[in-house]
C-alpha cells in the first residue's frame, strides 16, 4: 500500500519569503502527485501536479519537485503571501487509477 | 461553472439517528468519492464508485453506506451515528483513468 508523510506539521513563513513544503512517499509505483490547498472549513483545493516522467513543474508562484530515487516531493511557494495560509496537502495515485491517497497535511502560517 | 456540490454544509444529528449527506456533480465525471476527514487530520477515503462500480474501503465501518442512483448524484448514509463519527465528509470526482479529484466544499458533522 502507500503510506504519505510530511516532514513537518506547521511552517511559519514571513510575507514575501519563499516556502517550501515536503513530502514522502512509500510506494515507488506511485507516478502521479498532487499539491492540494486546504483553507479552513472549504474542501481541498488543486495547486498542482507532476507526473513521475517529470522531475519539476511550475506553475503561478509555485513550482513541484518530484525526486523517484528518495520518493519525496516538495512544493515551493514563492513570494509567500498572507492569503497563502492554509494546509497543504500531497496527494499520491498510481497510474491515475487508484484513488488519491492523502499525506498528513502541513499548516503554513504567513507572518505579515 | 461545473462543479461538485454538497449539502448541507453543516449537519447536526443526535447520536444514533441515521443521517445522509449528499453530494451532485455537473462536471459528468464517471467517478466519485466519499472521504472522511477529522481534526487536524488528512482526508481518508470510505469509498469509490466508478460509474455504479461501488468500492469499499477494507476498513471503513459497515456504519457507513453509499448510494448513487445516477452519474450525477452520490449519497453517504451513516446508520448509527456516533460521537466517533463527527468529522468533515468530502466529496470528489475524477474522471475515469486521471486520479485528479475536484473537491466539494464539504460537509462538516455534529453528532450530539
Amino acid at each position: 500500500g502507500e503510506s504519505v508523510g510530511l516532514h513537518l506539521p506547521t511552517l511559519s513563513v514571513q510575507e514575501g519569503d519563499n516556502s517550501i513544503i515536503n513530502c514522502a512517499y512509500s510506494n515507488s509505483a506511485s507516478d502521479y502527485f498532487i499539491w492540494y490547498k486546504q483553507e479552513s472549513g472549504k474542501g481541498p483545493q488543486f495547486i498542482i501536479d507532476i507526473r513521475s516522467n517529470m522531475d519539476k513543474r511550475q506553475g503561478q508562484r509555485v513550482t513541484v519537485l518530484l525526486n523517484k530515487t528518495v520518493k519525496h516531493l516538495s512544493l515551493q511557494i514563492a513570494a509567500t503571501q498572507p492569503g497563502d495560509s492554509a494546509v497543504y496537502f500531497c496527494a499520491v495515485s498510481n497510474s491515475g487509477n487508484t484513488p488519491l491517497v492523502f499525506g498528513k497535511g502541513t499548516r503554513l502560517s504567513v507572518i505579515a | 461553472d461545473a462543479m461538485v456540490i454538497q449539502n448541507p454544509r453543516y449537519q447536526v444529528t443526535q447520536f444514533g439517528k441515521p443521517v445522509t449527506l449528499s453530494c451532485s456533480q455537473t462536471l459528468n465525471h464517471n467517478v466519485m468519492y466519499w472521504y472522511q476527514q477529522k481534526s487536524s487530520q488528512a482526508p481518508k477515503l470510505l469509498f469509490h464508485y466508478y460509474d455504479k462500480d461501488f468500492n469499499n474501503e477494507a476498513d471503513t465501518p459497515d456504519n457507513f453506506q453509499s448510494r448513487r442512483p445516477n452519474t450525477s448524484f452520490c449519497f453517504l448514509d451513516i446508520r448509527s451515528p456516533g460521537l466517533g463519527d463527527a468529522a468533515m465528509y468530502l466529496c470528489a470526482t475524477s474522471r475515469l483513468g486521471l486520479a485528479e479529484a475536484f473537491f466539494g466544499q464539504g460537509t462538516r458533522l455534529t453528532v450530539v
